[in-house]
């Protein structure tokens, strides 16, 4: 059972340069999430989408896009690329938005700008 | 909007010593709260849940939690540290309306020999 699947798990850009990190996952869920970890600041969220087609900002969306490509997949895209946004990229999924259930994690994406 | 505190960013304890890890959220109307565990270079992990109408919610690990509606905390505590405990917790909590989890700052727990 893999959960959240996140790719790639290292990433390395030169300022100015696109990319997209993707994650997918397996368990059905309605709802996915993009968060950055930062040192000392907690997990912080980017974007995030309720159910299939729709999505909705965050704490902190400038910079970033996202595709909800179907239930599975949702895809976080830095258009161009900024040292600011040297960080760990974790997405997560759950059953919904408006419930107790928790979300899911998936094991991150480091990505370093230069 | 909902926030989350985490008091001390860092936790030292010896093995076998109590482990207390606090967190207090700021909301008039208790809401969905949670308690997650990083080990390093992984995602996150789900340590236990708050259930309305409890007090005292067990999770894996040894780990619970005991939520106290009059000082809004949901405090973590394991009687006996093990050196495999080490690892950064976040407090997390969720709101009644929209839906979006706030996390706290996360506390580094580490465990002397």
């Amino acid at each position: 059972n893999a959960g959240v699947t996140q790719t790639p798990k290292f990433q390395v850009l030169k300022t100015g340069q696109s990319m997209t990190l993707q994650c997918a996952q397996d368990m059905n869920h309605n709802s996915m999430y993009w968060y950055r970890q930062d040192p000392g600041m907690g997990l912080r969220l980017i974007y995030y989408s309720a159910s299939e087609g729709t999505t909705d900002k965050g704490e902190v969306p400038n910079g970033y896009n996202v595709s909800r490509l179907n239930k599975r997949e949702f895809s976080l895209r830095l258009e161009s690329a900024a040292p600011s946004q040297t960080s760990v990229y974790f997405c997560a999924s759950s059953e919904e938005v408006h419930n107790n259930q928790p979300q899911h994690f998936g094991d991150g994406t480091r990505l370093s700008i230069l | 909007a909902q926030s989350v505190t985490q008091l001390g960013s860092h936790v030292s304890v010896s093995e076998g010593a109590l482990v207390l890890l606090r967190c207090n959220y700021s909301s008039s109307v208790p809401p969905y709260l949670f308690w997650y565990v990083q080990y390093p270079n992984q995602g996150l992990q789900l340590l236990l849940k708050y259930t309305t109408g409890a007090t005292l919610v067990k999770g894996i690990n040894g780990f619970e939690a005991e939520f106290k509606k009059s000082e809004t905390s949901f405090h973590l505590t394991k009687p006996s540290a093990h050196m495999s405990d080490a690892a950064e917790y976040f407090c997390a909590a969720r709101g009644s309306t929209l839906g979006r989890l706030y996390f706290g700052r996360g506390t580094q727990l580490t465990v002397w020999p």
